[in-house]
């Protein structure tokens, strides 16, 4: 089974606004990834998370935070977001021994009005 | 950081031909090559990949060739059907401790057309 979930699927929301996106994974993967994508364009790695640890953060803004409560678990909590952060935002795990190989969840895309 | 080249951004083809789509990496120390197609609204899906340590790989109408040498490696469709119509990325991976990280090529839009 190689399936990676996402919810919600799409989100709307204020500039003001705080809301949170989830990804879980039952595969065992110890390795976990944020991923934002624009129309168009490829993946842009945000997050890294190793053994529920914060392993990269590719210089993304405070107002995405992320959190790894557990190992089947990835949130991405939202605040005070700009309408250029609309996109689709995709999770992605990867297994031990095996870390190179990447499996994508479907994403959820958003729109900040 | 590691740089990947992708050519072309946008390929044509007629029900039956062949594709082929090229990718050049810069960092000799990426060591693993996936390829994703993702379709519109879908998620990046791998649909072949290949390490350093390969040559070629091959899976059914899907193929890829790496030549570590000059740093580039190609994916090769053959039978083409409308259903490969889709974004492909090239990627090239590196190791850390405890997970990878991928750099993508900028995608390579097919259309097949029946």
């Amino acid at each position: 089974d190689t399936e990676v979930t996402q919810t919600p699927k799409h989100l709307v929301m204020g500039m003001t606004n705080k809301k949170s996106l989830k990804c879980e994974q039952h595969m065992g993967h110890r390795a976990m990834y944020w991923y934002k994508q624009k129309a168009k364009k490829p993946p842009e790695l945000m997050f890294v998370y190793s053994y529920e640890k914060l392993s990269i953060n590719e210089s993304v803004p405070s107002r995405f935070s992320p959190e790894c409560p557990n190992s089947s678990l990835l949130n991405l909590h939202l605040h005070a977001l700009q309408p250029e952060d609309s996109a689709l935002y995709l999770c992605a795990s990867s297994q031990e021994r095996l870390w190179d190989t990447q499996y994508f969840g479907p994403g959820t895309r958003l729109t900040v009005l | 950081g590691e740089n990947v080249e992708q050519h072309p951004s946008t390929l044509s083809v007629q029900e039956g031909d062949s594709a082929v789509i090229k990718c050049t990496y810069s960092d000799s120390a990426s060591n693993y090559f996936p390829w994703y197609k993702q379709e519109l609204g879908k998620r990046p899906q791998l649909i072949i990949d290949i390490r350093s340590n390969v040559g070629e790989k091959k899976d059914q109408r899907i193929a890829v060739t790496l030549n570590k040498t000059a740093k580039h490696f190609s994916l090769h469709i053959t039978e083409t059907q409308p259903e490969d119509s889709a974004v492909y990325f090239c990627a090239a991976s590196k190791m850390g401790s405890g997970y990878s990280t991928l750099t993508f090529g900028k995608g390579t839009m097919l259309l097949v057309s029946p």
